[in-house]
């Protein structure tokens, strides 16, 4: 099946303990990218990666870091959190097509973190 | 200037009534996509429809549909005969540019709840 994995999909953790939400895609595709959801403000990007070593920082990247060793696979980390990063995250992910319905973004489940 | 508008809050309709979600958008790139996704109450994002800028037809799929003013910047969600399942928040989105796998710019929601 086709899909976007989040892990874990629930977390509380306490200020200044760092921690990863891992992504994985099955699908092949080039590009992924992480989202938070915050309550009356919609999704917003926080960093994305167009491919394999190649990330850059999306509209609310502070706090955040990011790698894309493998294609598959693009982890969150968050080094030293805080209450303000309490929040729904998202990672996506599409192909790199030519546009047009097929570069829809495939959404994962998210994850709700706390941070105390 | 919010770049995705979502001006309704909260809808109520009942079932089997169609309805309409309001969504403007403001760009100045002659290519781009606008996208529905909807988030029911488990927190997952389900894509629904997607409009490209240079189609000539509105789009649809099963009970959804777009309609599509070009020139108004308007990309409203109708969905046809409404169903409990339907009650869910609802994201109007856009990608600005040819470039595919760029960032989903999203509107704040809106809040559909379908009544029996």
């Amino acid at each position: 099946e086709a899909q976007v994995t989040q892990n874990p999909r629930y977390l509380i953790t306490v200020t200044g303990k760092k921690l990863t939400v891992t992504c994985s895609q099955n699908m092949n595709h080039e590009y992924m990218s992480w989202y938070r959801q915050d309550p009356g403000l919609g999704l917003r990007q926080i960093y994305y990666s167009m491919n394999v070593e190649v990330t850059d920082k999306g509209d609310v990247p502070e706090g955040y870091k990011v790698s894309r060793k493998e294609k598959r696979n693009f982890p969150l980390i968050l080094e030293s959190p805080s209450p303000n990063q309490t929040s729904l995250y998202f990672c996506a992910s599409s192909p790199r097509s030519v546009g047009g319905a097929a570069e829809t973004q495939y959404f994962g489940p998210g994850t709700r973190l706390l941070v105390l | 200037a919010q770049k995705i508008t979502q001006t309704q809050p909260g809808m109520f309709v009942q079932e089997k009534e169609a309805v309409t979600l309001d969504c403007t958008y403001d760009t100045s790139d002659p290519s781009y996509g606008l996208f529905w996704y909807k988030q029911p109450s488990s927190g997952e994002m389900i894509f629904l429809i997607y409009q490209g800028s240079y189609d000539q037809q509105n789009a649809t799929e099963g009970r959804y549909s777009l309609n599509f003013q070009k020139a108004r910047k308007s990309a409203n969600l109708v969905i046809s005969a409404s169903q409990l399942g339907d009650s869910a928040m609802y994201f109007c989105a856009m990608r600005e540019g040819v470039q595919a796998g760029t960032a989903l710019i999203f509107g704040k929601g809106t809040t559909l709840s379908v009544s029996s």
